[in-house]
């Protein structure tokens, strides 16, 4: 099992260009959330999914898209980046009636 | 509203010396409870977890945690430090029933003297 993977480890963007951050998982959890990591604030939900078709927003979403067409894809799209949006992006999936998270070993975003 | 707090942002200790990170929440039920550590430009990893039973949770790499419901804490402890521990700490809480959102504390970074 390759687990929680995500590309590409590292992005540079300038303002107001477009990127989607993949992540994939091969272990068929049901749960996958993305989160941003910035320093001194922890991890910070952005968007989270319960199954193909379902997402929802989590604590910071604005300037965010997600989608779930399949179980394993649940790719982060940022339509139009922001310096705000420079941060470290983690996915992570858990399986139904299991509150264990495994993460991805993150994207670091530079948006100038 | 949920939330985690780490009152300890940066923490040094000596090698060999004991360490207590602290970790409290805020949830009206019994929450899921989590220790992550993050070493310099990597992922997280798990160090242990909470659901139930034995308030003494053992983990990962000599580490343990005690949860105590009456002062909402779940504090992680490690006997002997190495240098090898100096990384980032995250203490994170579930909801039972919950979709799997975690909510994070700040973190606490441990820099170990030799």
């Amino acid at each position: 099992n390759a687990g929680v993977t995500q590309t590409p480890k590292f992005q540079v963007l300038k303002t107001g260009q477009s990127m989607t951050l993949q992540c994939a998982q091969d272990m068929n959890h049901e749960y996958m959330s993305w989160y941003r990591q910035d320093p001194g604030m922890g991890l910070r939900l952005i968007h989270y999914s319960v199954g193909a078709g379902i997402t929802d927003q989590g604590e910071v979403p604005n300037g965010y898209n997600v989608s779930r067409s399949t179980t394993e894809d649940f790719p982060l799209r940022l339509l139009s980046a922001a310096p705000s949006q420079t941060s470290v992006y983690f996915c992570a999936s858990r399986g139904a009636g299991d509150y264990e998270q495994y993460f991805g070993p993150g994207t670091r975003l530079t948006v100038t | 509203a949920q939330s985690v707090t780490q009152p300890d942002i940066h923490i040094t200790v000596s090698e060999g010396a004991s360490l207590e990170l602290r970790c409290n929440y805020s949830y009206g039920a019994t929450p899921y409870l989590f220790w992550y550590v993050q070493s310099p430009g990597q992922g997280l990893q798990l160090l242990l977890k909470y659901f139930s039973g034995d308030t003494l949770v053992q983990g990962i790499k000599g580490f343990e945690a005690e949860f105590k419901r009456s002062q909402s804490s779940f504090n992680l402890r490690k006997p002997s430090v190495h240098w090898s521990d100096a990384a980032e700490y995250f203490c994170a809480v579930a909801r039972s029933g919950n979709t799997g959102k975690l909510i994070f504390g700040q973190g606490t970074t441990l820099q170990v003297k030799p």
